[in-house]
């Protein structure tokens, strides 16, 4: 089964406007990677979480270990925010495991 | 600082053939990892090496693929008779233990066999 499980698949918004992406852990995790990998598809590290939250910009992320979630919240989403985002946990063997991707698109 | 360095960009090949893909990791980095991305799929380890040491191989089929890492920096994965389930975007990354081990990505070799 899907040991790190991604929603929603696919998202569609208008620029300007917020999102949250969200990842469910059934595998124990010590830390938690998200990623975009552009149209292109360049892959860029957005996070690296251990239990807790981080911003950058218009991006911010929460570990939440003990309920086994992830979340990655989009502000005021740019056109460039276009692509596809995944989470990866990080298991106990230091390998990650991937989700399977939340494609957004941006529309301006 | 360069990022990882990833060549050839794109790759097409009859099945049957040979395929040779080269990363140059960011200096300084001990760990390297060869992924498979199929279209519209997360990316799927197949090895891993820490300096020029194979830690995980098990999801590399080693019948046709083999990755070495001889010096501990560059690193080579080979496909010796390719076939059309083959046909994927091959990532590089590597990290560096005492950065968290964040992972950076190349640039990526899309591969197609017909």
């Amino acid at each position: 089964g899907d040991q790190v499980k991604q929603s929603p698949s696919a998202l569609s918004l208008q620029e300007g406007t917020n999102s949250a992406l969200r990842c469910n852990f059934s595998i124990a995790t010590t830390t938690v990677q998200w990623f975009l990998q552009n149209p292109r598809g360049s892959l860029m590290n957005l996070f690296y979480l251990v239990p807790g939250t981080k911003e950058n910009g218009r991006l911010k992320s929460t570990f939440n270990s003990k309920e086994s979630y992830s979340t990655l919240h989009i502000r005021d989403a740019q056109l460039e925010d276009s692509g596809t985002y995944f989470c990866a946990a990080e298991e106990s063997n230091y390998q990650l495991i991937w989700g399977s991707g939340t494609k957004l698109i941006i529309k301006p | 600082e360069a990022g990882v360095t990833q060549s050839p960009r794109y790759a097409v090949l009859q099945e049957g053939q040979a395929v040779s893909f080269w990363c140059d990791p960011i200096s300084g980095h001990d760990t390297l990892y060869w992924y498979q991305q199929p279209r519209d799929q997360g990316p799927q380890l197949l090895v891993y090496f820490r300096d020029e040491a194979v830690i995980d191989n098990s999801q590399l089929p080693s019948d046709r693929f083999s990755a070495v890492r001889p010096k501990g920096t560059n690193s080579t994965l080979k496909i010796q008779s390719a076939k059309q389930g083959d046909t994927a975007t091959y990532l590089c990354a590597s990290s560096f233990d005492w950065d968290q081990n964040t992972l950076y990505f190349g640039a990526g070799t899309r591969l197609s066999v017909l």
